[in-house]
């Protein structure tokens, strides 16, 4: 199971923002992050904790191990307002997603 | 990559449904497909795995036995059936495929499948 907090958050373009996720058993660095802008199909932006997928921009970065991990999108953009959710995939491919965060502008 | 996903459905509730993902771009056989749910405002629920290669699957308890997946290797085409579609199978469905890492790298543009109370 996954638990991300907080499951709001309002900020303004320029900010920093940290969304948390949290596992109920330990996962490794086993752990991915997903935007989405609603009326579209979810984006992958970092997998393995902290890897950025190709195309996306340095200001998101990935951090944790284990049963913590965050997500931080640095300066702000008015096209990252969405909603971003973290997922796990086991080793025999069984997948769990967090129940999302949406963020919205202040 | 591309996964084209086939259009929207209005459907009674009773009635049996097959959506489908069509896969290019990449070795359609060799990754994991994946379907996803999101209800109307809801989250994303991962439904099942499917690996083209051999058909092998992997359900969610929530889905087991409530829908099929499926693949046609001739076609490179995914496959997501009803036997018996209820109201709350309204949502949209997302196909997605794993190929570089342990994550969905790329998705489908999803499917609203609509069936009324």
């Amino acid at each position: 199971q996954l638990t991300q907090s907080p499951s709001f958050l309002s900020a303004s373009v320029g900010d920093r923002v940290t969304i948390t996720c949290r596992a109920s058993q330990g996962i490794g660095t086993f752990l991915a992050w997903y935007q989405q802008i609603p009326g579209t199909a979810p984006k992958l932006l970092i997998y393995a904790a902290s890897t950025l997928q190709r195309g996306v921009p340095s200001r998101f970065s990935g951090s944790g191990s284990g049963t913590d991990f965050t997500l931080t999108i640095n300066d702000l953009q008015p096209e990252d307002f969405a909603t971003y959710y973290c997922q796990h995939f086991s080793s025999n491919l069984r997948g769990t997603f967090g129940q999302g965060t949406r963020l919205d502008t202040k | 990559v591309q996964l084209v996903q086939s259009g929207a459905e209005v459907k009674k509730p009773g009635e049996s449904l097959k959506i489908s993902c069509e896969a290019s771009g990449y070795s359609f056989s060799n990754h994991w497909i994946g379907w996803v749910r999101q209800m109307p405002g809801k989250g994303l629920e991962w439904m099942g795995t499917i690996y083209p290669g051999d058909s092998e699957t992997r359900y969610s308890p929530s889905f087991q036995g409530q829908v099929a997946m499926s693949v046609d290797k001739a076609t490179e085409t995914a496959y997501l059936q009803w036997r018996t579609l209820k109201a709350s199978d309204t949502a949209v469905y997302f196909c997605a495929v794993k190929i570089a890492a342990r994550a969905f790298d790329y998705w489908g543009q999803g499917t609203l499948v609509t069936v009324p109370s």
